[in-house]
């Protein structure tokens, strides 16, 4: 089964950028949507299609994806970006396609 | 404007089976497809299946085959989760999620999220 790898946790002081990856096997040939979780919410989508933006969501948010890692980036971190953030994928690589999500990263702003 | 609205809170038994429902509102329901994820305490995100709420067609993750259900009611624009046989593993909060379609084309992303039943199955 395919596997996402994300860093567990990941502190950025306000005003500096903070950059999650996402790890795969080969992710840059499948597109990567992201999401932004706050404790006892819903997720909320931040990126689709490895760098598009959803209305709504501030350009502080990017997205990268190329080789075996995919990258969120959010430049000027404020203090409503602290959430878990988690990659997704679509494999349909073997028999069974599902999608699959990553491990979910934790930000914290200093 | 477009919101998902997931029925309340459950306790089960092991052994039961619980249903969940997610009514849609603020855009055409059956030109969507309705994905269900669900997210165990501490845990990550988990993807269980999909129905496309147009023709009524399912797609299950393997791991559920078999114990899940997914349906929908078109007069009602709501769709339906039932997971049969509960163990204590299937603790979570199980989400509704509407498919980010793209050129009417299915994307596998979730744009539009249900606020989440809490389902805790313990003797």
């Amino acid at each position: 089964s395919y596997v996402l790898t994300q860093p567990p946790s990941l502190s950025v002081a306000p005003g500096k950028t903070a950059r999650i990856t996402c790890g795969g096997n080969s992710i840059g040939t499948k597109s990567v949507h992201w999401y932004q979780q706050k404790p006892g919410q819903a997720p909320v989508m931040v990126i689709y299609y490895d760098s598009d933006r959803p209305s709504g969501i501030p350009e502080r948010f990017s997205g990268s994806n190329s080789g075996n890692t995919a990258t969120l980036t959010i430049s000027r971190v404020e203090a409503g970006d602290e959430a878990d953030y988690y990659c997704q994928v679509w494999d349909s690589s073997s028999d069974h396609s599902y999608a699959v999500f990553g491990g979910g990263t934790q930000l914290t702003v200093l | 404007q477009v919101q998902l609205v997931q029925s309340g809170a459950e306790v089960k038994k092991p052994g039961a089976s619980v249903k969940v429902s997610c009514k849609a509102s603020g855009y055409t329901f059956t030109t969507y497809t309705m994905h269900w994820v669900r997210q165990a305490p501490g845990q990550r995100l988990e993807w269980m299946g999909w129905i496309n709420a147009g023709n009524g067609n399912t797609k299950y993750s393997q791991k559920f085959q078999g114990r899940l259900t997914i349906t929908r009611d078109t007069s009602a624009s709501t769709a339906y989760m039932e997971l049969s046989s509960l163990r204590s593993e299937d603790t979570a909060v199980y989400y509704c999620a509407r498919d980010k379609m793209y050129s009417s084309s299915v994307v596998n992303a979730f744009d539009i999220w249900g606020q989440g039943t809490v389902v805790t199955v313990s003797s």
